[in-house]
């Protein structure tokens, strides 16, 4: 049972171009939605959060998007960096469970010079 | 900086070996958790501490174990580490509900 799915498994975008990463969640009851990127043998870093309440927030190069009715949140990334190479989780909380995050699968972003 | 803190980065153990896993932080959270991450997939929660209340995951194996002696430290203890236990161990904490949670590096587990 996922709850949390990221159908990509791995995403190659050109330097400079717009990097979107998808994500979609099952469980109604999440209201608070995060995204984090992996470096190989590195923990997972904090890149941007948002409420249910909202349906975009910003933060320098990072945009989330939330559709409630889809039940869906996407990463946008402009312009892409090769620094931005990792693979990205999208994660969710809320309901019962608010303290505890359930992850999707992640995706491997691979930014091409 | 506030951080959190794993140690050891890479543990070798034999199967059947106890071995202990050990995370600090400095950020003074209430919450603590652990996680158990095989590659290509996400991380998968065994359990997590609010405050000194335990909170097992119904599906984590009995083999796990955890201790949080206080705030800033936590344990997870592998009673009898089998191969399958072979993974990277990610300690986390969060100040609470809908806040984010901030990941040590994570300890990689070999069990041999």
């Amino acid at each position: 049972d996922q709850q949390v799915k990221q159908n990509s498994p791995s995403l190659s975008v050109q330097e400079g171009r717009i990097s979107i990463l998808n994500c979609d969640y099952t469980n109604s009851m999440f209201d608070y939605f995060l995204w984090y990127k992996k470096y190989p043998a590195e923990g997972p870093t904090f890149l941007i959060s948002i409420s249910s309440i909202k349906d975009k927030n910003e933060d320098g190069r990072f945009t989330v998007f939330l559709n409630k009715s889809a039940k869906h949140l996407s990463l946008h990334i402009v312009p892409s960096q090769p620094g931005d190479s990792a693979v990205y989780f999208c994660a969710a909380s809320g309901g019962q469970g608010a303290q505890k995050l359930v992850f999707g699968q992640g995706t491997r972003l691979t930014i091409n010079p | 900086d506030a951080m959190v803190i794993q140690n050891p980065r890479y543990q070798v153990t034999q199967f059947g070996k106890p071995v202990t896993l050990s995370c600090s932080q400095t950020l003074n959270h209430n919450v603590m958790y652990w996680y158990q991450q095989k590659s290509s997939q996400a991380p998968k929660l065994l359990f997590h501490y609010y405050d000194k209340d335990f909170n097992n995951e119904a599906d984590t194996p009995d083999n796990f174990q955890s201790r949080r002696p206080n705030t800033s430290f936590c344990f997870l203890d592998i009673r009898s580490p089998g191969l399958g236990d072979a993974a990277m161990y990610l300690c986390a904490t969060s100040s609470g509900r809908a806040s984010e949670q901030y990941f040590g590096p994570g300890t990689r587990l070999t069990v041999t």
